[in-house]
């Protein structure tokens, strides 16, 4: 079965902290992605991976890094955390088979931080 | 750019009912791919199904059936014999493979919020 885990379903914390939410995957997919969901907004790409240490930013990165050492592995760090980035984060992965580009995307089951 | 509207934000119906969920998309590419993704109170995004575009073929799957129009740039979901259970808030999203270098992210719809009543 495929597998995706986050460290935390709920975080709280201060502003101005530096935030690391984690996120495993058991499927050796080389690609992993991080999406922040806000209601009204839906589902918005902060950064995503498609190999190790490899990064490319989506539609929201400012605010955020992001870091991938290891393939299984892939961290979203919020530098010095504000209210404004009180949010449920996805993190998802897939794979990249040749010749299919779109491979589907797996989610783990959310990260829900609050920033105080 | 790529879009996807889910132009209905809340439906409510009882049990047992069928109910379609609209799913429109805009892309300038020829090539890509659509995905329906269930996401229930736990919060999980379940993937349920992957349609490329070069596949209109309708597909069915026990009680989910889900229609491929590319005429009107449509991929609509349906559910039959409707269940409690079925409650959960379902993302249409969008895969362009071809916009970019890398492995690209997904463009979703705001969501469809599905109520059945018991």
């Amino acid at each position: 079965d495929v597998k995706v885990t986050q460290s935390s379903r709920y975080l709280v914390k201060r502003t101005g902290e530096k935030v690391f939410l984690e996120c495993v995957q058991d499927m050796d997919h080389e690609n992993m992605f991080w999406y922040r969901q806000d209601p009204g907004l839906g589902l918005r790409l902060i950064y995503f991976s498609y190999d190790v240490k490899m990064k490319e930013k989506g539609d929201i990165p400012e605010g955020y890094s992001v870091s991938r050492e290891k393939k299984e592995r892939f961290s979203l760090i919020l530098e010095s955390a504000s209210t404004n980035q009180t949010s449920m984060y996805l993190c998802a992965s897939s794979s990249r088979t040749s010749g299919s580009y779109a491979d589907t995307q797996y989610f783990g089951p959310g990260t829900r931080l609050t920033v105080l | 750019a790529q879009k996807v509207t889910q132009a209905q934000t809340e439906i409510s119906v009882v049990e047992k009912e069928d109910v379609t969920l609209d799913c429109v998309y805009e892309t300038r590419d020829t090539t890509y791919y659509l995905f329906w993704y269930k996401q229930p109170p736990s919060g999980e995004l379940v993937f349920l199904i992957r349609r490329n575009s070069f596949d209109e073929q309708n597909e069915i799957s026990g009680r989910y059936s889900w229609n491929f129009q590319k005429s009107t740039s449509s991929f609509n979901f349906t559910i039959t014999a409707s269940q409690v259970v079925d409650s959960a808030v379902y993302f249409c999203a969008l895969s362009d493979p071809y916009s970019g270098g890398g492995a690209d992210g997904l463009t979703f719809g705001k969501g469809t919020h599905l109520i059945i009543q018991p």
